[in-house]
């Protein structure tokens, strides 16, 4: 089966920047995704990660080390809409199957 | 672009009884769809993996004769719940993809309650 690890929680301030680690063991890695997810809402895409580095998409950015089995969300100018829970996910296989970690709720507080 | 709907976003029916989700991909043709189910303060799980024209793939523990799966075209994927029960109440999220290993855009979700 695959392993994917991520904090449960985290808290920061309006304005600051935060960094959400994902740790993941699998085979027949394709990706990396992140999505964000409010409560009672579905997850909304954010980010994509197939090759090493980092990619960034206006306040966010997104980090991948696939030797390492590592990803990183960065958010940055935190605002309160951001409190949500974050989704790390990794494709695999050629059916491209996405398994979800248990994500981390972000909360954002002024 | 990259529009997923999911129809009806939420419905209400007695145990027993059968709920047939649409979803459907509004401006680009997928060729994969994915089922996932989501309880309460937990993570999505995969229930099936539909490709058009195929069978669908399931999860071991997803009961493919309970959850029935039909992809018949590009844009549209159908999950059945068939004589569903209390336990069956839950958050349906489905997801679509141009091909297998590309991004998955989610549909809204479905709320299921069933009474």
């Amino acid at each position: 089966g695959q392993n994917i690890d991520q904090p449960t929680e985290m808290t920061a301030t309006e304005g600051a920047i935060v960094q959400i680690n994902c740790t993941y063991q699998t085979s027949g890695f394709n990706g990396l995704f992140w999505y964000q997810q409010h409560a009672g809402e579905a997850p909304t895409f954010l980010s994509y990660n197939v090759l090493d580095g980092l990619e960034e998409k206006g306040r966010f950015s997104s980090f991948l080390s696939r030797s390492k089995g590592y990803s990183y969300l960065l958010l940055k100018e935190l605002q309160m809409k951001d409190s949500a829970s974050y989704l790390c996910a990794v494709s695999v296989g050629r059916a491209g199957k996405s398994t979800f970690g248990d994500g981390t709720t972000l909360t954002v507080k002024p | 672009g990259a529009v997923v709907s999911q129809h009806p976003s939420w419905v209400i029916c007695k145990s027993g009884t059968s709920v047939k989700i649409e979803c459907r991909s509004l401006d680009f043709q997928a060729t994969t769809m994915f089922w996932y189910r989501q309880f309460p303060k937990q993570s999505l799980m995969l229930m099936a993996t539909s490709n058009e024209g195929s069978k669908a793939t399931y999860e071991q523990g997803v009961e493919k004769d309970k959850f029935l799966i039909n992809h018949a075209s590009l844009t549209l994927s159908t999950l059945t719940v068939t004589s569903a029960h209390p336990e069956d109440s839950s958050f349906y999220i489905c997801s679509a993809s141009a091909t297998s290993t590309d991004t998955q855009y989610f549909g809204p979700g479905t709320r299921l309650t069933v009474l």
